[in-house]
C-alpha cells in the first residue's frame, strides 16, 4: 500500500525567502507524484505532477519539485515566496491503479 | 474544464440519520474518490472507485459505504451518522491510469457535514 509523509506540519518563512516543503512517499513501484495547494476556504489546485522522465518538474506559480528515487522524496521548492503563497500544501502519491493517497499537509505562513 | 459537482456545500444531520452525499463529474473519468478532510490529518481516503460498480476501500472506510451505478456519479453513504463523522467531505475524479498513464485528480468544492 502506498503512503505519504509530510514531516513539517507548519512552516513560517519571510516574504522573499526561499521555500522547501518536504514529502516522502512509500510505494513499491514507480509512483505518480503530485503537489496540491489549498488556500483558505478554497478547493484544491494542482501545482505540479511527476509521472516519468525528467526528475525536476516545473509547476505553476513558480514552484518546482524534484523526484529522488533513492530518497523516496518529492520536495517542493520556490526560490522567492510571496505573501499570496500562504496556504496549505499537500503531497500525494498515486498507484498504477489510480488510487490516490495524500499526506497530512503543511501549512505555510509568510511573514511580511 | 473538468467539473466535479457535489450536491451540497453545507449539510446538518442528526445522529443516527442515513446520509447521502452525491458527486457528479462531467469528463468521463473512470476513477472517483471520496475523502474526508480534518485539520492536522490532511485528506484521508474513504473509498475509491475505478469503474462502474467497482470500489476499493481506502484508509478509513468504517461507517461509510459507496455506490457507483453510473460512470459519472459516485455516492457516499453514512449508514447511521455519528458526531465523529462531522467533517469536510471532498469528492474527486481522474482518468484511468491505464488510459492516460496517470493523471491528476480534479476536486469538487466539498460538503461540510455537521452531525448533531
Amino acid at each position: 500500500a502506498q503512503s505519504v509523509t509530510q514531516p513539517d506540519i507548519h512552516i513560517t518563512v519571510s516574504e522573499g525567502a526561499s521555500l522547501e516543503l518536504r514529502c516522502n512517499y512509500s510505494y513499491g513501484a514507480t509512483p505518480y507524484l503530485f503537489w496540491y495547494v489549498q488556500s483558505p476556504g478554497q478547493g484544491l489546485q494542482l501545482l505540479l505532477k511527476y509521472f516519468s522522465g525528467d526528475t525536476l518538474v516545473q509547476g505553476i506559480k513558480g514552484f518546482e519539485a524534484e523526484f529522488k528515487r533513492s530518497q523516496s522524496s518529492f520536495n517542493l521548492r520556490k526560490p522567492s515566496v510571496h505573501w499570496s503563497d500562504a496556504a496549505e500544501y499537500f503531497c500525494a502519491v498515486s498507484s498504477n491503479t489510480g488510487k490516490l493517497i495524500f499526506g497530512q499537509g503543511t501549512t505555510l505562513q509568510v511573514k511580511p | 474544464d473538468v467539473k466535479v459537482t457535489q450536491s451540497s456545500r453545507y449539510l446538518v444531520k442528526r445522529t443516527g440519520e442515513k446520509v447521502f452525499l452525491e458527486c457528479v463529474q462531467d469528463m468521463d473519468h473512470e476513477n472517483m474518490f471520496w475523502y474526508r478532510q480534518d485539520p492536522g490529518l490532511g485528506l484521508r481516503l474513504i473509498y475509491f472507485s475505478y469503474d462502474v460498480k467497482m470500489k476499493e476501500k481506502g484508509d478509513i472506510p468504517e461507517g461509510y459505504s459507496v455506490s457507483r451505478e453510473k460512470k459519472e456519479r459516485f455516492s457516499l453513504i453514512l449508514e447511521s451518522a455519528s458526531t465523529n463523522q462531522t467533517s469536510m467531505y471532498l469528492c474527486a475524479s481522474s482518468l484511468s491510469s491505464y488510459r492516460a498513464g496517470g493523471t491528476e485528480a480534479f476536486f469538487g468544492q466539498g460538503t461540510r457535514l455537521t452531525v448533531v
